[in-house]
């Protein structure tokens, strides 16, 4: 069974840096894509990031404006996402999501990050 | 940017209807289309993916159709279960995006 679990959710200040981790276990994780995605109060889903499974390609949605980094540990099943120069509007629950087939998301339960002074 | 248009964006029906949803992409993206329902402080849960597969654990009372720029989401008998809002996902082409969801009340 695919498990993730999100950590490194935090109250931070505008202009702080955070990074989040997910844990992955029951599959064999260097052969899947992962994904940040994030839900901000009220809202609705937002995919953030894509990194391919051997951390080569790595893709961001627009709204990051470059202050985004994802990147994965295959040795330790674990795909991270640095986020730098935190807003307000960075507040949200972020989401891990393995790429299992074609159109296909395996989530977990996140993790929520709190941007405010 | 593909745009995902949902409608409607929210609707009231009672235990026992049939309902259907739309999502309209704003260019084609073949069968790449899923489908989530998402409860109060819980994360997605998928129901349907390559837009008509029905996800294992999900009750066949939930179907997905559609291909090209028009996809439907339809629940044949409403359970007290499925208030939720309901979301769709495009995988065509990044950014993945989302739809704006649709809200299921009771009436």
């Amino acid at each position: 069974e695919v498990q993730l679990l999100e950590s490194g959710g935090a109250l931070v200040q505008p202009g702080g840096s955070l990074r989040l981790s997910c844990a992955a276990s029951g599959f064999s994780f260097r052969s899947y894509a992962m994904n940040w995605l994030r839900q901000a109060p009220g809202k609705g889903l937002e995919w953030v990031s894509t990194i391919d499974g051997g951390g080569d390609a790595t893709f961001y949605a627009d709204s990051l404006e470059g202050r985004f980094t994802i990147s994965r540990d295959n040795s330790k099943n674990t795909v991270f996402l640095q986020m730098n120069d935190l807003r307000a509007e960075d507040t949200a629950d972020y989401y891990c999501a393995q790429w299992a087939v074609s159109t296909k998301f395996v989530w977990g339960k996140g993790t929520t990050v709190t941007v405010s002074s | 940017a593909i745009q995902l248009t949902q409608s409607p964006s929210s609707l009231s029906a009672s235990v026992g209807d049939r309902v259907t949803m739309t999502c309209r992409a704003s260019q084609g993206i073949s069968s790449a289309l899923a489908w989530y329902q998402q409860k109060p402080g819980k994360p997605p849960n998928l129901l349907i993916y390559d837009a008509s597969v029905l996800e294992s654990g999900v009750p066949s009372r939930f179907s997905g159709s559609g291909s090209g720029t028009d996809f439907t989401l339809s629940i044949s008998s409403l359970q007290p279960e499925d208030f939720a809002i309901y979301y769709c996902q495009q995988f065509n082409s990044y950014p993945l995006t989302f739809g704006g969801g649709t809200n299921v009340d009771i009436k």
